[in-house]
């Protein structure tokens, strides 16, 4: 079975500083999907960020960057300029790819996000 | 669009009883999917279905019970709950292709007593 890790329970960061979030995880595949979600205290799981592992390219999406590195198995994630609204738990998660349209997201235990004023 | 609803969104039951735990979709998903989540855990995968009438056991799916009549409904059922089912509980749904991101509903805060 695949593992999600995340190695920091908790991490702060300055206000407009840059913070990176790691995460490694495990699998004998070779084409899969990543994930980074990001849950605030309202609870709400949101979508931060996505990669596929066949991509070498690193995915962006505004402040928000990824370092994949396949063969080190690991998918970190990059927060630059951190605002106060960035503080959450974010959920690194891996999804294989099957034929048969019953992916499984398996997710890692988090890691919370404070932000300092 | 509501996106991803459940309910209720707070429940205290007692060990021994039974509910439900609703949950709807209104965006036509194919894939639909139940959570747990605690402490130091992350989420991790009750059931899931890829479609009306197709149900399959994720990682934790002891003392649970889904079935999926429609595209538009879940229901998670809790036949006789224990205290170790103390949770909250996430509902979500997706477009069937993998890659797809998953619309997750506000969760439901289930305490047994």
């Amino acid at each position: 079975a695949q593992t999600v890790t995340q190695s920091q329970p908790e991490m702060s960061v300055q206000e407009a500083e840059t913070v990176t979030l790691s995460c490694t995880y495990d699998t004998s595949e070779s084409d899969y999907y990543l994930f980074w979600y990001k849950q605030p205290p309202s609870r709400q799981m949101i979508l931060v960020i996505r990669q596929e592992a066949y991509k070498q390219q690193n995915a962006t999406e505004n402040r928000f960057s990824v370092n994949f590195q396949k063969a080190a198995k690991s998918f970190s994630l990059k927060i630059s300029d951190s605002q106060l609204g960035d503080a959450a738990m974010y959920f690194c998660a891996y999804e294989e790819v099957t034929n048969f349209g019953n992916e499984k997201l398996t997710f890692g235990t988090g890691t919370r996000l404070t932000i300092i004023p | 669009n509501a996106g991803v609803t459940q309910t209720p969104k707070f429940q205290v039951l007692k060990t021994g009883q039974s509910m439900t735990l609703q949950c709807a979709q209104d965006m036509n998903h194919e894939y639909m999917s139940w959570y747990r989540q605690d402490p130091g855990m992350g989420l991790r995968l009750i059931h899931y279905s890829v479609g009306a009438g197709i149900t399959d056991q994720g990682e934790v799916p002891n003392g649970y019970n889904v079935s999926r009549s429609t595209t538009e409904d879940f229901p998670l059922r809790l036949l006789s709950a224990a205290p170790s089912q103390t949770s909250v509980y996430f509902c979500a749904s997706k477009e069937g292709q993998a890659y797809n991101e998953q619309f997750f509903g506000p969760g439901t805060r289930l305490t047994v007593l």
